[in-house]
């Protein structure tokens, strides 16, 4: 069965980086690109960015560019998110999400089961 | 980036009620609109996509419907495992933005 397994959860501080870690199983990992949202407490879904885990490409939404990096590492189908600068906005909950299909406009059919970031000094 | 807005933000109900939420595109999205149903603590659960489509082992009391920029998220009765919160979610450009969220409280 598909799974996505997150890394624990993080406690940083102000100014530090976060990277959170997606491990996929069940089905073939470079053919289906994955998502991050996250989900501050008590808050909505905020989309951030995706990642193309065939060709190492990578899209993220405006206001996190510059400061988050989506990489993957084929050989353990795991995908990585990296965030820098972290102020207590960032505090959230952090999602990887698979693509249902491969192309345009797909959905989100699996879901990490969430890593909380908390940044506090 | 488009901007999604659902109504209500929240609601109560009975169990055999019809739940109807409603969630507008600020610009046309043709068909790309997805929902999703949030349960506290847990991760989001894809129910609905490409606005009508019953995505895989969702109950067939759950539908979708619309397109352009108006959609609507129905639960012809609804069952205590549905009490939860629920997201729209566009699919047609970049930023996937997501609706504020509805949350189905019990009555």
């Amino acid at each position: 069965q598909v799974q996505l397994v997150q890394s624990g959860a993080e406690v940083k501080k102000p100014g530090a980086s976060v990277k959170v870690s997606c491990k996929a199983s069940g089905y073939t990992f470079i053919n289906y690109d994955i998502h991050w949202v996250r989900q501050a407490t008590g808050q909505g879904l905020e989309w951030m960015g995706w990642m193309d885990p065939y060709g190492d490409n990578a899209n993220y939404a405006q206001r996190f560019q510059g400061r988050v990096t989506m990489t993957r590492n084929t050989s353990i189908s795991t995908a990585y998110m990296e965030l820098s600068s972290l102020t207590s906005d960032d505090a959230a909950v952090y999602y990887c999400a698979k693509v249902l299909y491969s192309g345009y406009a797909s959905p989100f059919d699996y879901w990490g089961q969430g890593t909380l970031v908390t940044v506090s000094s | 980036d488009i901007q999604m807005t659902q109504s209500p933000s929240s609601l109560s109900a009975s169990v055999g009620d019809r739940v109807t939420i409603t969630c507008r595109a600020s610009q046309s999205i043709s068909s790309y609109l997805n929902w999703y149903q949030q349960k506290s603590g847990q991760a989001p659960k894809l129910l609905i996509y490409a606005a009508s489509s019953l995505q895989s082992g969702v109950p067939s009391r759950f539908s979708g419907s619309g397109s352009g920029t108006d959609f609507t998220l129905t639960i012809s009765s609804l069952q205590p495992e549905d009490f939860a919160t629920y997201y729209c979610q566009q699919s047609h450009s970049t930023p996937g933005t997501f609706g504020q969220g509805t949350k189905v409280e019990i009555k």
